[in-house]
């Protein structure tokens, strides 16, 4: 069971605009630590998506996004692509004994 | 770019262990951390551990406390992880990837490597 909850699955038209919620705690995203975010294509490794809440490493196209608040946090995607299709994964740092990082349990993106 | 190349697939009986691993290059290895993340078929990422490069200094998941050993050879700017004891849950795709402390982002990760546990 992950510390970090996300929807398992998610979906939506070309297009459109999806978001994946990544909910924690107060020993967590609320405790202020920040949020990553990363996508798993089939087959192949993480790749970072969006670091420290709401930053794009370069080379990640502006329709992706990250928001956190509270003790959650949120990617969102515009502009929907079938490329996009792939597993989602938030992390953040946990100070309790859990294991210090976290990953979400993954959220899978299907383009309908 | 920077990269991280790891060793190939195996296989190993339970109880047995496994050494992965994790060659960097286009960067300076010793600035940077390495964690290990593993995930089983079908499942979620999970961190293992960390490596402070500089200064050798290692951090473990409770989970895999007694069972993990990360080490790092500065002049081969290569990191490893030991797995012992293995058994068959331990089947999974194993990642190393750099970052900082184990509060920042991972980036890039490694290809995988995947470890198969089967009598």
């Amino acid at each position: 069971q992950s510390v970090l909850t996300q929807p398992p699955s998610v979906s939506g038209a070309p297009g459109q605009r999806v978001t994946i919620s990544c909910t924690g705690s107060s020993s967590n995203i609320g405790a202020g630590y920040n949020v990553h975010w990363y996508q798993q294509l089939p087959g192949t490794a993480p790749k970072l998506l969006i670091y420290d809440n709401n930053n794009r490493p370069s080379g990640v196209p502006d329709r992706f996004s990250g928001s956190k608040s509270g003790t959650s946090a949120s990617l969102a995607i515009t502009g929907l692509q079938a490329e996009d299709e792939a597993d989602y994964y938030c992390q953040s740092y946990d100070s309790s004994l859990s294991g210090y990082v976290e990953f979400g349990g993954g959220t899978k993106l299907t383009v309908l | 770019q920077v990269q991280l190349v790891q060793s190939g697939a195996e296989v190993r009986k339970p109880g047995a262990s496994v050494k992965v691993s994790c060659k960097a290059s286009r960067y300076t290895f010793t600035s940077y951390a390495i964690h290990w993340v593993r995930q089983a078929p079908g499942q979620r990422l999970e961190w293992m551990g960390w490596i402070n490069n500089g200064n050798g200094n290692t951090i473990y998941s409770p989970k895999f406390q007694d069972r993990v050993t990360i080490t790092r050879d500065t002049s081969a700017t290569t990191a490893y992880m030991e797995l012992r004891s293995l058994r068959s849950e331990d089947t999974a795709v194993y990642y190393c990837a750099r970052g900082f402390r184990p509060k920042d982002s991972f980036d890039p990760w490694g290809q995988g490597t995947l470890v198969t546990v089967s009598s």
